[in-house]
Parts: structure tokens; sequence; C-alpha cells
């Protein structure tokens, strides 16, 4: 039940392409969803989170879709350029206690 | 401000030794967080320091262990080590439970 589902494990996208990465969760407590990039030889850094609150938030060309009944949030990046290029992470928590459970990954390149 | 820093970068030990590894957050930041990154598993939860107390612990062997000092940085021991502790080790801090994760760029420990 603590688990966090991702997909794809690994995705290529030409660039101005649209990606797309979906997270599936079981624990309809969680209540914090943020999703991280990680650059090869760096830590994750947030890209943008969302509350179950809302059904989607967009910052830049970073939209998060939430569906709260499917228990499913996905990240949808526009316009993707190689810069993208980067592993992303969604993950999730139970508001203020403690960890993030993080979903496994997908590995996204962009080519040009 | 300096972000949070980890050491060392490399460590390489053999199979029954000890690995120490350190954290030290960014200023003003109380809890730590340590996180196991092993190819193709994501990022699994270690431990979660705040305040100088073990908050909570992943699903990971007692040789697993760390602690929290006064000025909040932290250490991660791995005591009689395994080839498949082998893995980059992240340690992230936030300024209160379930907010934002800042993450150093790891320590990756090899293990032959």
């Amino acid at each position: 039940q603590q688990q966090v589902k991702q997909s794809p494990q690994s995705l290529i996208v030409q660039k101005g392409g649209i990606s797309i990465i979906n997270c599936a969760y079981e624990n309809t407590a969680f209540d914090y969803f943020p999703w991280y990039q990680q650059f090869p030889g760096k830590g994750p850094a947030l890209l943008i989170a969302i509350r179950p609150d809302v059904s989607e938030k967009k910052e830049g060309r970073f939209t998060i879709s939430f569906n709260k009944s499917a228990k499913q949030f996905s990240l949808h990046i526009m316009d993707s350029q190689p810069g993208d290029s980067a592993t992303y992470f969604c993950a999730a928590s139970i508001g203020n206690t403690d960890k993030l459970i993080f979903g496994t990954g997908t590995r996204l390149q962009v080519f040009p | 401000e300096a972000g949070v820093t980890q050491s060392p970068t490399h460590l390489i030990k053999t199979r029954g030794q000890q690995a120490t590894l350190r954290c030290s957050p960014i200023s003003g930041h109380t809890s730590v967080y340590w996180y196991q990154q092993a190819l193709g598993l994501g990022l699994q939860f270690l431990l979660w320091y705040d305040e100088g107390e073990e908050r909570n612990r992943g699903n990971f062997p007692p040789r697993f262990s760390g602690r929290q000092f006064p000025n909040y940085s932290s250490e991660l021991n791995v005591n009689a080590l395994e080839l498949e502790d082998s893995a980059l080790y992240l340690c992230a801090s936030s300024l209160y439970v379930s907010s934002e994760l800042f993450f150093g760029e790891g320590s990756r420990l090899t293990v032959l």
C-alpha cells in the first residue's frame, strides 16, 4: 500500500514533443504528490508538486494532472527540450508525518 | 547559501567492512533524511532524523544506522557491508516535516 508505481521506465521524445510520465498509488491517505528531476551526477531537485484538492497544476512547460478517483497522477512536459533530458521521479507522502515514497523513475531523453 | 553537502563523494569498501557517510543540511533545516538509490530501484527511504531524534526508518536491516548531531548534521553507518549495499546514498534536508526536500549530490558506495 505504500508503493508508488511509475511508468514508463524510459521515454524518448523529439524536441518540441510532449513527454508524459504516469504514476499510480494505493494509499488514499497520501496527500502530497511532488515530482523530482535528477540530472546525472546530481541529487534530485523538486520540479513541481500538487495536493489532491486540485486536479491540475501548471508551472511553465510542466503540468501535473491529478485523478483522485483513479489514484493516478501524471507529469506532462510540453515543448520538450534536450535540456529536459533527465530522470524524473514521482513521489507521495502523508501530510506532515514523515517520508516521501518515490517511484522507480523515468529516464527521459529528448532528441533535437 | 550552501546546499546540502555530503562526504565522501565516493567510497570503496570490501565485504564485511563498515562505512560511514556524512551529511550537512542547509542552514536552518532540522530534518535530515537518508535515501538509498540503487540501480533500477529508485529512491528507497532509509532513515529520518528531526531535532536529534530518529523519527522513522525504512525497511532496512539494523546494520544500517545513523545519528543526528546537535548542529543537525548527520551520519549514516553501514556495518557488515554486503555487495548489494553498493548504491548512491542521498541525504536530504527540509525546513520542516513534509516540506520540500533538498537533496545533496550523494555518496557513491562501492562494495567489492
